[in-house]
């Protein structure tokens, strides 16, 4: 099965300085690459998602970028905020998209997770 | 994006007892829901996906009459954790996809199981 390694286990940056998580899996089947933050006690939340036919997105002061030779994947945060600071998971899943059977995927594989800091 | 729902937010058992975790998609229905398991400081684990009218599927090692999945409508998925121990004191969160076309998986806010 898909095995997905995240690093660093804990990350502290001074507010206003970016932040830079990274992840690799090993599943070279693995097409979707999603990434979580979640706050203490709260379910994950969606903050960007990547497919394996693109090599890089931006949504504001997220980017994430994805190598799939290397099958590694990174999310890059700018101009840190204090209400950044919140553990970050990468995951990875195979998507089997529209088919005859309706579609399908599977669940998602995490990564062990990132505490961010931020310092103020 | 979409809204997913459980109830209960927490819950505390004695030891032998089971309990019923409900997962919701308020604004959109969903064949597919996912549960993951989640002990403290740690990541997320899939136990099992629940497929609208049809049998849930397990991951290795998660006892499927222990942990009874129930998805009767597209809307609203069950996880019963039947003879609740110690052990199964976990965060317990389920997902679902929006609609089939789309892999993006939407997470609901959890539910916190302790057994006493």
């Amino acid at each position: 099965g898909e095995n997905v390694e995240q690093h660093p286990s804990t990350l502290s940056v001074q507010e206003g300085d970016s932040a830079v998580i990274k992840c690799t899996y090993s599943d070279s089947a693995s097409n979707y690459f999603p990434w979580y933050k979640q706050e203490l006690g709260k379910g994950p939340q969606l903050i960007i998602d990547i497919r394996s036919n693109v090599g890089e997105k931006k949504d504001q002061r997220i980017a994430v970028t994805l190598n799939k030779t290397a099958k590694h994947f990174s999310l890059h945060i700018t101009e840190t905020q204090p209400e950044d600071s919140a553990v970050y998971f990468c995951a990875a899943s195979i998507f089997y998209g529209l088919g005859l059977s309706g579609g399908g995927a599977d669940g998602l594989t995490f990564g062990k997770g990132t505490h961010l800091i931020i310092q103020p | 994006g979409a809204v997913v729902s459980q109830h209960p937010s927490w819950v505390i058992c004695k030891s032998g007892t089971s309990v019923k975790i409900e997962c919701r998609s308020l604004d959109f229905q969903a064949t597919t829901m996912f549960w993951y398991r989640q002990f403290p400081k740690q990541s997320l684990m899939l136990m099992a996906t629940s497929n609208e009218g049809s049998k849930a599927t397990y991951e290795q090692g998660v006892e499927k009459d222990k942990f009874l999945i129930n998805h009767a409508s597209l809307t609203l998925s069950t996880l019963t954790v039947t003879s609740a121990h110690p052990e199964d004191s976990s965060f317990y969160i389920c997902s679902a996809r929006e609609y089939l076309g789309q892999e993006t998986q939407y997470f609901g806010p959890g539910t916190r199981l302790l057994v006493l």
